[in-house]
């Protein structure tokens, strides 16, 4: 099993409308879960942390956390063309950073 | 003013060649690493090393040495390069021993822009 796994895409959705990103882990005991945003030709830069179970909301992003379920979500409300990204899911523990091969999002004007 | 720098940007040599990238950053960082994105997208840890001690070291060619004079730079050199080392090499910085450290802080790891090395 791949220690993060994300649905490769691409996930179309129309500008305006809400884009939902998942993201699931293998190992029970990540510490810290974190939102990536990846522009093609550009490094990762992050968006959004979040460590306990629950929602997490920063502006028209929210990060959902479900440990049970070792599942994290990334939701970015009123998707706008500038959102057209691949959005890596990570996962740490101790001193190490896994990453997900990331979902490619395509926002339609 | 950048905070993950790194050189070249852009690298194309011939198979055989030996190359170095740099890195610097200016964040105070303990931690710096070095991670390759292949053609597929996918970001992979290769090393990382706090206060210039190795303390992560992947599956990786010994024809990869890192070396770091001093915490705020570790550079990466590659010896007698191959067709498969054609990716993205991106130099990153954390604080602490890693994104682990501190859980709930959201110590996290920021990238440099990157280093495209093609080999032909």
């Amino acid at each position: 099993q791949k220690e993060v796994e994300q649905n490769s895409g691409p996930l179309s959705v129309p500008e305006g409308a809400i884009a939902s990103l998942n993201c699931t882990y293998s190992d029970r005991g990540s510490q810290s879960f974190f939102w990536y945003r990846q522009y093609s030709g550009k490094s990762p830069e992050l968006i959004m942390f979040i460590y306990s179970n629950g929602d997490k909301e920063d502006g028209r992003f929210t990060a959902q956390l479900n440990k049970a379920s070792q599942y994290v979500s990334l939701l970015i409300r009123d998707s706008q063309p500038s959102d057209s990204a691949t959005y890596l899911c990570a996962v740490s523990r101790d001193d190490k950073i896994i990453f997900g091969k990331g979902t490619r999002l395509h926002i339609l004007p | 003013d950048t905070a993950v720098s790194q050189t070249p940007k852009y690298l194309v040599t011939q198979m055989g060649n030996d190359k170095s990238i740099k890195c610097e950053q200016n964040l105070g960082h303990d931690t710096m690493y070095w991670y390759k994105q292949d053609s597929k997208k996918f970001l992979k840890i290769m090393f990382s090393y706090n206060n210039k001690e190795l303390i992560i070291n992947e599956t990786v060619p010994n024809r990869f040495s890192p070396k770091s004079p001093d915490k705020a730079h570790l550079n990466l050199h590659i010896n007698s390069l191959e067709l498969g080392d054609s990716a993205v090499y991106f130099c990153a910085s954390s604080q602490g021993l890693g994104p682990g450290q501190g859980v709930g802080s959201g110590n996290t790891i920021y990238f440099g822009e990157g280093s495209w090395l093609t080999v032909v």
